[in-house]
C-alpha cells in the first residue's frame, strides 16, 4: 500500500535559519502530494501542494518540489520565523481510480527560537 | 465561510457512557473522514464516507460507528466509551475529484475517565 515517511522531530532552529523537512513516499500511480501544517490547538490546514512530477508548490515562503525520480517532496524555507513553530505533515492522495483514503506521514514538530 | 465545523469542542465522559460527535461542512464536498490523533501516533483514520448514505471502515474502526444521512453531515458515535478512546478527534472533508485537498475542523478533545 501507499506510505509516507518524514523525518522525526522535533526540529529546533533559531529564527532566520534555513529549514528542510524531508519527506519520501511510495505509491502506485501518480499521486498528488501535500504539506499540511497544524498550529497548537487547531486542525491541519493545507500549506502547499503539487499534483504532478516536477511541479513546485509554494506558500508563505515555503516550497516543495515533486520529485518522481527520488519519490520525494521535501519542504524548505529560507528563513524561518517564530510564528512557523508548528507540526508539519506530508501527505499523498491518489488520482482517479485510486484509493479514496489519503496517506499521512507522522508529522514533524518544528520549534523556532527567537 | 465556516468550512468544517465540529461540535462539541471538548467533552469529558465516564467509562461506558455514549456520545455522538457532529461534523458539518458547507463546501458541498463528497468525501468526509473521521481521524483520531494521539501523541506519537500521527493521524489514524477511523471511518470515512464517499457519499451520502455510504460509510466505510478505516484503520481503527473498533468501538466507533458513523452515519452520513445528509451530504453535509458526518456523525461519529461512541456506544460505550473506554479510556483508550481518549484522544483528539478530527473531521475532514474533500472533493471527490481533482487533488482531493483535505479540509479539517478544529477538533474535539475527548477525555474518558
Amino acid at each position: 500500500g501507499d506510505s509516507v515517511t518524514q523525518m522525526e522531530g522535533p526540529v529546533t532552529l533559531s529564527e532566520e535559519a534555513f529549514l528542510t523537512i524531508n519527506c519520501t513516499y511510495t505509491a502506485t500511480g501518480y499521486p498528488s502530494l501535500f504539506w499540511y501544517v497544524q498550529y497548537p490547538g487547531e486542525g491541519l490546514q493545507l500549506l502547499l501542494k503539487a499534483t504532478k512530477a516536477d511541479d513546485k508548490g509554494s506558500n508563505k515562503g515555503f516550497e516543495a518540489t515533486y520529485r518522481k525520480e527520488t519519490t520525494s517532496f521535501h519542504l524548505e524555507k529560507g528563513s524561518v520565523q517564530v510564528s512557523d513553530s508548528a507540526v508539519y505533515f506530508c501527505a499523498l492522495s491518489e488520482g482517479p481510480g485510486g484509493s479514496y483514503i489519503p496517506t499521512f506521514g507522522r508529522g514533524t514538530s518544528l520549534i523556532v527560537h527567537p | 465561510n465556516a468550512g468544517v465545523t465540529q461540535t462539541p469542542k471538548f467533552r469529558v465522559l465516564k467509562t461506558g457512557q455514549s456520545m455522538t460527535l457532529l461534523c458539518a461542512q458547507d463546501m458541498n464536498h463528497e468525501y468526509m473522514y473521521w481521524y483520531r490523533q494521539d501523541p506519537g501516533m500521527g493521524l489514524r483514520l477511523i471511518h470515512y464516507s464517499v457519499g451520502e448514505g455510504t460509510t466505510a471502515k478505516g484503520e481503527v474502526p473498533d468501538g466507533y460507528n458513523v452515519s452520513r444521512l445528509k451530504k453535509q453531515n458526518f456523525l461519529l458515535g461512541l456506544e460505550s466509551a473506554a479510556p483508550s478512546q481518549t484522544s483528539v478527534y478530527f473531521c475532514a472533508s474533500s472533493r471527490g475529484q481533482g487533488a482531493r485537498v483535505q479540509h479539517f475542523g478544529d477538533g474535539t478533545r475527548l477525555s474518558i475517565l
